[in-house]
């Protein structure tokens, strides 16, 4: 089955303490991006890759960082996670880049304290 | 002013009505635009994408694009209670890379 996958689905953590969420996609596509959800903002851009080594910024960057080492993989690192990074945070993928359909990931609902 | 902007609702229309919702970008140059729809908890899931000014229909969802006035809009004939959940309009500007969504707007069909 064609999908997007993260995890870990739910997560509470304290403030400082460095967490990884990964995403991983089976569909061979080249772009992959991350975006936060809050109320009443809609979904954010955080970082995008458009290929294995190539990532950069998008609306919402500071305090992650990304890697994409391998095609399929595009972990989101939160170094210092601050009580402003809960949110509900969303993977995607798309063929080639943004102007194609993205396949969303089920989402990670992260609390910072 | 927010690069893309939509009514945040909540729309209310009858079982069987047209639900019309409305989406403005700013970027003139904007190539690509889609609508999502998001279920609550769930995440969202494309359900029309338009590149050329005019309508594009796809069973009961036509979505209508007019760049000279930045406006795109997605028209669901019968909608149905199914059809409850929030629209995501989101634009992709120039270069290809970015995605923009608006903060979506919540529609309510009621039987």
């Amino acid at each position: 089955e064609a999908q997007v996958t993260q995890n870990p689905r739910y997560l509470i953590t304290v403030t400082g303490k460095k967490l990884t969420v990964t995403c991983s996609q089976n569909m061979n596509h080249e772009y992959m991006s991350w975006y936060r959800q809050d109320p009443g903002l809609g979904l954010r851009q955080i970082y995008y890759s458009m290929n294995v080594e190539v990532t950069d910024k998008g609306d919402v960057p500071e305090g992650y960082k990304v890697s994409r080492k391998e095609k399929r993989n595009f972990p989101l690192i939160l170094e210092s996670p601050s009580p402003n990074q809960t949110s509900l945070y969303f993977c995607a993928s798309s063929l080639s880049d943004a102007a194609y359909e993205q396949y969303f990931g089920p989402g990670t609902r992260l609390t910072v304290t | 002013q927010k690069e893309v902007e939509q009514n945040s609702g909540p729309l209310s229309v009858p079982e069987g009505a047209i639900a019309s919702l409305n989406c403005t970008y700013s970027d003139r140059g904007s190539q690509s635009f889609f609508w999502y729809r998001q279920y609550s908890g769930k995440s969202p899931e494309l359900i029309m994408f338009i590149y050329s000014n005019g309508d594009k229909e796809d069973g009961r969802f036509t979505a209508q694009l007019n760049k000279a006035s930045q406006y795109v809009s997605l028209l669901i004939r019968d909608s149905q209670p199914s059809d409850s959940a929030t629209y995501l309009c989101a634009v992709n500007p120039p270069g290809g890379f970015k995605t923009i969504f608006g903060a979506g707007t919540r529609l309510f069909v009621k039987a």
